[in-house]
């Protein structure tokens, strides 16, 4: 069955510090790669998606995530985080080819940046 | 602004209670999921529907089902709550004329508290 692992479960770092969150994945075919956050209290939003084309994506608010297919990683990076990163952040996998499964998320990474 | 909106933030019911969740979207989307959030565990796929009437099993939907009986409206329904279906539920939809799910938008979720 298809999984997402995420490395992190919780990260603690400083403001200004660089920031990777690690995910992969196990499925072997063609995929659509996602990562969300969630900001306390607050509804899970899209930080950026990959579907084809050059493997490294920017999203909103300077994050970025390279796609390396031979690794089966999606791994999440910001060169510089501010204490509103605060959140909690998902990794997540759409294998279905064009239908409507849904997505599986990896367990999640709670970062805390400290001011 | 798109919008997905689940009727209560907060619930507790007993167990052996029915239970029915209710979620609307108002961006005309074809598919409709949900969602349960619990902490070291992300996010697990309990039913999805990809039109009117229809309903498909997602990862977890043993002592749950669903109802869609208009578009906008997807229900999730615990026939007897028990205290391991207390939980973070979140509703999410996505538009399926991409035919990918390409961006799935969440509901502010309904923390449930089975007693």
């Amino acid at each position: 069955a298809q999984s997402v692992s995420q490395h992190n479960h919780h990260v603690i770092l400083s403001e200004a510090a660089s920031l990777e969150l690690g995910c992969n994945y196990s499925y072997g075919g063609t995929v659509n790669l996602f990562w969300y956050v969630q900001y306390p209290g607050q509804h899970l939003q899209l930080l950026l998606k990959y579907f084809s084309g050059d493997p490294l994506v920017k999203g909103i608010k300077g994050f970025e995530a390279e796609f390396i297919k031979s690794k089966f990683s999606f791994n999440l990076r910001k060169p510089s985080v501010q204490w509103s990163d605060t959140a909690e952040y998902f990794c997540a996998v759409d294998h279905s080819g064009g239908g409507a499964d849904g997505l599986t998320f990896g367990k999640g990474t709670h970062l805390i940046i400290q001011p | 602004d798109v919008k997905v909106t689940q009727s209560s933030r907060y619930l507790v019911k007993r167990t052996g209670e029915k239970v029915f969740l209710e979620c609307v979207q108002d961006m005309d989307h074809e598919n409709m999921f949900w969602y349960r959030q619990d902490p070291g565990l992300g996010l697990r796929l309990i039913y999805f529907s990809y039109d009117v009437k229809m309903k498909e099993k997602g990862d977890i939907p043993e002592g749950y089902s669903v109802s869609r009986e208009k578009k906008e409206r997807f229900s999730l329904i615990l026939e007897s709550a028990s205290t391991n279906q207390t939980s973070m539920y979140l509703c999410a939809s996505s538009s399926g004329t991409s035919q990918t799910n390409e961006k799935l938008f969440f509901g502010s979720g309904t923390q449930l508290s089975v007693l």
